[in-house]
């Protein structure tokens, strides 16, 4: 059974910096795109940042560019999400999600992460 | 930035069927997918490719694609089908959502 189980959200001060990881379970993570997709408390869906399965291609949305930083550890089964110089504006549940048919076919039940002074 | 555009709810009787449509330059051009969210849950992909379903999606929900507008349509509506509709494609190497419908099963 494919499961994706994400962690590291919290309550940070704007300006901090907090890591997400999504671990991977009944899948080789290796041979698939990843992708973290956000939702803020009552919007739509937003995408993140995008992963190749090998980590060699790397896409992000321009609201997050030059502060988070998608990477994963295929050993591990992980993927991650640094964030960095946090704003109100990314409060928001957190979604680790798999990479299918330019869809994703899996996605995890989320962290929520809270930018607050 | 590419924008899909969607209505922001629509509303249909059991039995019947509802149709939410998805509008995008040059959509028909680009794969389509669609996603199901409830309540408190995360979101479930019922439509890619345009038209495909995957694994364990009922044949009443169907997709098509042409020209400016990608459509979803669930026909014989029940009470499970409430909820958040989004459509999503990507335009160059960027992935974009829909700005989501909302069902209502009335």
């Amino acid at each position: 059974e494919v499961q994706l189980v994400e962690s590291g959200g919290g309550l940070v001060q704007p300006g901090g910096s907090l890591r997400l990881s999504c671990v991977a379970s009944g899948f080789t993570l290796s041979g698939y795109e990843m992708n973290w997709v956000r939702q803020a408390p009552g919007k739509g869906l937003e995408w993140v940042a995008y992963i190749g399965g090998s980590g060699t291609n790397i896409y992000y949305a321009d609201s997050v560019k030059g502060r988070f930083t998608i990477s994963r550890d295929n050993a591990a089964s992980t993927l991650y999400l640094q964030m960095n110089s946090l704003r109100a504006e990314d409060t928001a549940l957190y979604y680790c999600a798999r990479g299918r048919w330019r869809a994703h076919d899996y996605w995890g039940q989320g962290t929520l992460v809270t930018v607050s002074s | 930035s590419y924008d899909l555009t969607q209505p922001p709810s629509v509303s249909v009787s059991p039995g019947q069927t509802v149709t939410i449509t998805c509008s995008g330059d040059k959509l028909g051009d680009r794969y389509v997918s669609w996603y199901q969210q409830k309540p408190g849950q995360a979101p479930v992909l019922v439509i890619y490719h345009d038209t495909k379903r995957p694994s364990g999606i009922p044949e009443r929900i169907s997709g098509s694609s042409s020209g400016n507008t990608a459509t979803l349509a669930i026909s014989g509506t029940e009470a499970m089908d409430e909820a958040d509709y989004y459509c999503q494609a990507w335009d160059s190497n960027t992935e974009v959502f829909g700005t989501g419908t909302k069902v209502t099963v009335l």
